[in-house]
């Protein structure tokens, strides 16, 4: 069976620190692969997906980039943490198929100070 | 632009009694439509999905929803609520290029 997995579980780093969050996924191969932002109150928001290795859309102008280096690996940077990008992050993925089902990691709760 | 709206943000239900949550959509096709559930700190669990077909889909945890082309709505029910789902519910929408839109969503809030 497939299973995702997101780390660390919670993270607390001060304003213009460096931020990495990696994701990675069991179980099958060439996986749609997403990263999203949820603030309180405010639903999802997604901020990179990709269809292969190398490949990634950004969905929102930020201060993040996102990375794949490998078929099942996603990873989501940021060389100078603000403020603003305190929230919980979660990464899914999706078999490659036009009524994709999301599958979700357990999320990284991200402070910064 | 695609768009699903769910204008509760918060609904307190007895325990035992009955719940409905309202999701509309906003999108031009037929719609891939679902309905996750997330507990306190944790991921997104798929509690349902409609594709196409009958319009009364079953999911888990004694959950329900019916899609309405002529509303624009995908309701989630269920008939007696346990304290355990207390959660914050999210619906989403299929866009097309394998990306979901969601509702800014749902908490469920179960009294005693």
């Amino acid at each position: 069976s497939q299973t995702i997995h997101q780390w660390p579980a919670t993270l607390v780093q001060p304003v213009g620190s460096p931020l990495s969050l990696e994701c990675t996924v069991e179980g099958t191969s060439n996986p749609n692969l997403y990263w999203y932002r949820q603030a309180a109150g405010r639903g999802l928001q997604l901020l990179f997906y990709s269809v292969g290795i190398g490949q990634i859309s950004s969905e929102v102008p930020q201060n993040l980039s996102a990375s794949r280096p490998q078929d099942r690996q996603f990873i989501l940077s940021s060389k100078k943490l603000l403020l603003s990008d305190s929230g919980f992050y979660l990464c899914a993925w999706s078999a490659r198929a036009v009524n994709n089902i999301q599958y979700f990691g357990a999320g990284t709760r991200l402070s910064v100070l | 632009a695609q768009s699903v709206t769910q204008p509760d943000i918060h609904i307190t239900v007895s325990e035992g009694a009955s719940l409905e949550l309202r999701c509309n959509y906003s999108y031009g096709a037929t719609p891939y439509l679902f309905w996750y559930v997330q507990s306190p700190g944790q991921g997104l669990q798929l509690l349902l999905k409609y594709f196409s077909g009958d319009t009364l889909v079953q999911g888990i945890k004694g959950f329900e929803a019916e899609f309405k082309r002529s509303q624009s709505s995908f309701n989630l029910r269920k008939p007696s609520v346990h304290w355990s789902d207390a959660a914050e519910y999210f619906c989403a929408v299929n866009t097309g290029f394998q990306k979901l839109v969601f509702g800014t969503g749902t908490r469920l809030l179960v009294s005693p």
